[in-house]
């Protein structure tokens, strides 16, 4: 039971090229979200999704698209890279809110480290 | 939207003593209180989490508070140990539901010999 599998885990791209971050969870978890980590400022939702076919913007959406063409994978693509996208990525899922234990308890992957020179 | 405060940015005990992390949030809406504490170079993980019908929760070593008049809640961790050391966010989610968390910007916790 892998949990939430985040690939690559590092990668640098040059400003303008483009690149897609896969997330793989074995939970059948319907959430998924992906978020960035940056130094002060916490955890910042990117973009997220409540079930197969279905994605949502979170706080920070500009410049990144996203795709739940399976329950299980979420892909973040960011289309022209910028520095300013230079960042920890996290993808998370979790249950439904629900009466369910672990509702809402999100399990997140390792992260990917993405530098934009 | 919500908007979610975090105090001290920085925080250093040493082994034995108490710690404290301190949160306040703005939407009163929001009823849906989790912790989880990141390990350097690791994933976040919950560690605790309470919800507004209850005013305190606890497991083990660690508590959490919740003040709905005055919107805040705490962290309270009772005998640190060095594992203790980790950085910690607060969360708050407006509806409960965790696509509508916002977390803290994080306290860096180090435990000291």
């Amino acid at each position: 039971n892998a949990g939430v599998t985040q690939t690559p885990k590092f990668r640098v791209l040059k400003t303008g090229q483009s690149m897609t971050l896969l997330c793989a969870q074995d939970m059948n978890h319907e959430y998924m979200y992906w978020y960035r980590q940056d130094p002060g400022m916490g955890l910042r939702l990117i973009h997220y999704s409540v079930g197969e076919g279905t994605t949502a913007k979170g706080e920070v959406p500009d410049g990144y698209n996203v795709s739940r063409l399976k329950k299980q994978n979420f892909l973040l693509g960011l289309e022209s890279a910028a520095p300013s996208q230079t960042s920890v990525y996290f993808c998370a899922s979790s249950l439904p809110t629900s009466g369910r234990a672990g509702a809402n308890v999100l399990t997140f992957g390792a992260g990917s480290r993405l530098t934009v020179l | 939207g919500e908007n979610v405060e975090q105090h001290p940015s920085t925080l250093s005990v040493q082994e034995g003593d108490s710690a404290v992390i301190k949160c306040t949030y703005s939407d009163s809406a929001s009823n849906y209180f989790p912790w989880y504490k990141q390990e350097l170079g690791k994933r976040p993980q919950l560690i605790i989490d309470i919800r507004s019908n209850v005013g305190e929760k606890k497991d083990q070593r660690i508590a959490v508070t919740l003040n709905k008049t005055a919107k805040h809640f705490s962290l309270h961790i009772t005998e640190t140990q060095p594992e203790d050391s980790a950085v910690y966010f607060c969360a708050a989610s407006i509806g409960g539901t965790a696509s509508k968390l916002t977390f803290g910007t994080g306290t860096r916790l180090q435990v000291t010999l």
